[in-house]
């Protein structure tokens, strides 16, 4: 079993839809969790970290489960912009500190 | 623009060549790291560099020699790559090893190996 693994995608919506990103964990020793996004050829850049407590900035909200070891990212009234793909990461206890990637999910925003 | 610097952006290599890729920060984070990536793949860690000492190598062939003159400065000295070896090349930085932080990315080195 993958250590960190998100729904296969793509997404394909149209603007203004609501999408949503699962991943899970397999190793409950993780101890920090964050979904970077990464535009085509790009650099993966953080776009929040994922509190137990549920985390919001704007039209983004990311859940933590700990107990499940499940990770969510809800985009709301998507835009254009968003089209990228989203990487579920994880660093666990231990392993020095070293992101652990899912393979990510490719999200694309249509007119 | 990106608070880690790499250069080149681009760099194309004959198998029998000696380059390295530089990286530099000034944002105080004391841990350093070299992630490769290919192709529709995730990243993939290579070496850690934590108050300029390296921490993990991922078993990567000694082609590869990472260097950390100072706590700003990671580079990566490349010598007889294979075909293989071509990938965008990412250098990243934290606050410390194992931060809850996240980590910074570099906008990365492209290389091509022929």
């Amino acid at each position: 079993r993958k250590e960190v693994e998100q729904d296969p995608g793509p997404f394909n919506v149209p603007e203004g839809a609501t999408v949503a990103f699962n991943c899970t964990y397999s190793n409950s020793a993780s101890q920090s969790f964050f979904w970077y996004r990464q535009d085509c050829r790009k650099e993966p850049k953080l776009l929040m970290s994922v509190y137990s407590s549920g985390n919001e900035d704007g039209r983004f909200t990311a859940q933590l489960n700990r107990a499940s070891q499940y990770i969510s990212l809800l985009i709301r009234d998507s835009k254009l912009s968003d089209s990228a793909t989203y990487l579920c990461v994880v660093t666990t206890r231990g392993s020095q500190g070293n992101l652990i990637f899912g393979k990510g999910t490719k999200l694309s925003v249509k007119p | 623009d990106t608070e880690v610097t790499q250069t080149p952006k681009h760099l194309v290599m004959g198998m029998t060549n000696k380059k390295s890729l530089k990286c530099e920060q000034h944002m105080g984070h004391r841990a350093m790291y070299w992630y490769k990536q290919k192709a529709k793949k995730p990243p993939e860690l290579m070496f850690v560099y934590s108050y300029e000492k390296l921490s993990i190598n991922e078993s990567v062939p000694s082609r590869f020699s990472p260097e950390c003159p100072n706590s700003s400065l990671l580079n990566l000295h490349l010598h007889a790559l294979q075909p293989e070896d071509s990938a965008l090349y990412l250098c990243a930085s934290s606050h410390r090893q194992a931060t809850n932080y996240g980590y910074t990315f570099g906008s990365g080195t492209r290389l091509t190996v022929v």
